[in-house]
Parts: C-alpha cells; structure tokens; sequence
C-alpha cells in the first residue's frame, strides 16, 4: 500500500534555510503536497507540485521533485520564527473513478530559533 | 467565505457517551473526510465520503459512525465502542479535479 515517509523534527536557526524531506510510494501520484499545520488549528496548503515537474519556487518556498527516487523535499529560505510549525507531506493519488485518496506522512516539526 | 466549518472547538465527554462532530462545509465539494491525529502519528483517515449518501471506512473507522445526507454536511459520531476516542479530529473536502483537501479548524475531544 501506500506509504509516506518523513522525519519527525527539524531544529534551524533563524535565517538559516530549512529542508524539509519525504518519500512516497505511489508511483501514480499526480499531485503531491506540503502541508503547514500551526498549534491546535487545522491544516493550511503551503504549495504543491504536480508529478510533471522537477522544481517550483513560490517566493521563499521551493519544492523538488525526484520521481525516480520517489523524493520530495521543501526548502524554506530565511527561516523565521513564524515559521515554527508541523509540515505534512501528502501524495493524493488519482484512483479509477475519480476518486482521491490522500496519503499523508506523520508529519515533521521545524523548531526555529534565534 | 468559502470553507469547513467543525464545531465543537473542544469536546468532553464522559466514558460510556456518545458524542457528534460537525463539519459543513460551503465549497461545494463532492468529497469529504475525516482524520484523527494523535501526537507522533500524523493523521489517519476514519471515513471517507466521495458522494452524497454514500462513504467508506478509511483505516481505522472501528467505534466510529458517519452519515451524508446532504453534500454540505458529513458529521461523525464517535461511539462507546471507541476505546481511546481522546484525540484532535480534522474534517477536510475536496474538490474533484485536484484532490487539493481543505481542512477545518479541528475539534479535540477528551474523554473524562
């Protein structure tokens, strides 16, 4: 079955930049997604990029893909203390039909400090 | 504005009692869902809803119940039989041409 993988904590200090990786399983995956989830609310997209690309930068976020290894990662540039959360990766693969199923790894939490 | 509405924001229920959670939502998505997330494990699907009247079991739908009456609405009831129901619950949607989910704000249930 489907699996996503991700380590689960990341300590940067501030301005640094932040990588932030995941691997996933489902080779069909035509969308994959990273997730910003802040303290006891629920969960914001934060970018996506779908399984055509290699890279996509959105101003400090860039995201590359690697779909021979099956490899995600999101690197945040100039990391602040507002960026101080739990980021979820989720691969949402297409099943017959027209159905979604999303898959999401246990989630990784980016501690910033000064 | 659009979005997913849950409520209670906070839950406590006595063991033994059922509870309900609410998710609507104003986006007109055909799918809903519905995660618990406990600390270290991320999130994992209880039931999922692709249409009105009709939902699946997700992974651990065991001690839970859903209902899809209307497209807007996919509550979850969380019954006795559940016998560590203590969690944060998220509803999501999504639309049916990205698989892109949008998550309510959360509601935590903690069994007294």
């Amino acid at each position: 079955g489907e699996d996503v993988e991700q380590s689960l904590f990341l300590s940067v200090r501030e301005g640094d930049s932040s990588v932030i990786n995941c691997t996933y399983t489902d080779s069909s995956s035509t969308y994959l997604y990273w997730y910003k989830q802040e303290p006891g609310a629920g969960l914001q997209l934060l970018t996506y990029i779908f399984s055509n690309m290699d890279m996509k930068q959105d101003q400090r976020l860039t995201v590359l893909l690697n779909k021979k290894d099956k490899h995600l990662s999101l690197r945040i540039a100039d990391t602040q203390t507002g960026d101080s959360a739990i980021y979820f990766c989720a691969e949402i693969p297409q099943l017959s039909g027209g159905s979604y199923i999303p898959t999401f790894g246990r989630g990784t939490s980016l501690i910033v400090h000064p | 504005d659009g979005g997913i509405t849950q409520s209670p924001k906070y839950l406590f229920r006595k063991e033994g009692q059922n509870v309900t959670l609410s998710c609507e939502q104003n986006l007109n998505h055909d799918a809903m869902y519905w995660y618990r997330q406990d600390p270290g494990q991320g999130l994992r699907l209880i039931y999922y809803s692709q249409i009105v009247n009709d939902f699946q079991k997700g992974d651990i739908a065991e001690g839970y119940s859903v209902s899809r009456e209307k497209k807007e609405s996919f509550p979850l009831t969380v019954t006795s039989a559940q016998k560590n129901p203590t969690a944060f619950y998220l509803c999501a949607s999504s639309a049916s041409n990205t698989g892109e989910l949008f998550f309510g704000e959360g509601s935590r249930l903690t069994v007294l």
